[in-house]
């Protein structure tokens, strides 16, 4: 069974901070790699998808992934208190979605 | 676009009850159809998975059975409900294996 692993925090930052959300993965063949944002009492959505090594910028959002290592992360800059929520981390395996069990970002203003 | 519905949005049963949930797909054909549930606080829980009509995949082995009698529709079913039931059902699509998964709005559950 593949692995995703997530610390849970939360993670507090400030206004206009950076966030860095980490994930790591247990199959070293695992090719693509997703990033949810969940907020409370409502569905996941999808903000990053990255694919190949390196940096994936889309807005104020960067995901960085590391094969060799075996991490993704996702960087979140300025960050808003609008952007509180559940980050989840999810990767393939077969037909399914492996999900770590998402770290919350708490953005104080 | 696609679009994918769920409803209800909230339920509430007693105990010893049945259970239908129904998700449908708008735009696409011959998705990959998901139902996970949520229970309060913690992380997602795959349910079922389909790959075509007809075809279910069970991952957790519990009082819950689902169905995909059309392309793009989804049923999650219960003939007796437990407490233990009570979660938020998030339904899923996605057009493949790799690629990602999108949810619908949801179904909060909670089993009295």
């Amino acid at each position: 069974q593949k692995e995703v692993e997530q610390n849970s925090g939360p993670l507090s930052v400030p206004e206009g901070a950076i966030a860095s959300l980490n994930c790591t993965y247990s199959d070293r063949g695992s090719q693509s790699f997703f990033w949810y944002r969940q907020y409370s009492g409502k569905s996941p959505e999808l903000i990053m998808s990255i694919y190949s090594n390196g940096d994936k910028e889309d807005g104020r959002f960067t995901a960085q992934l590391n094969k060799a290592s075996q991490y993704v992360s996702l960087l979140i800059r300025d960050s808003q208190p609008s952007d509180s929520a559940t980050y989840l981390c999810a990767v393939p395996y077969g037909n399914k979605l492996v999900f770590g069990a998402g770290t919350i970002l708490r953005v104080k203003s | 676009s696609q679009t994918i519905h769920q409803w209800p949005a909230t339920l509430v049963q007693p105990v010893g009850s049945p259970l239908s949930l129904e998700c449908t797909v708008e735009g696409t054909s011959n998705p990959n159809l998901y139902w996970y549930r949520q229970a309060a606080g913690r992380g997602l829980q795959l349910l079922f998975y389909s790959v075509g009509i007809g075809q279910i995949s069970s991952e957790v082995p519990q009082n819950l059975s689902a169905s995909r009698p059309q392309d793009r529709q989804f049923i999650l079913s219960s003939k007796k409900l437990l407490l233990s039931d009570s979660g938020f059902y998030l339904c899923a699509w996605s057009e493949g294996g790799a690629l990602p998964q999108y949810f619908g709005p949801g179904t909060r559950l909670l089993v009295l």
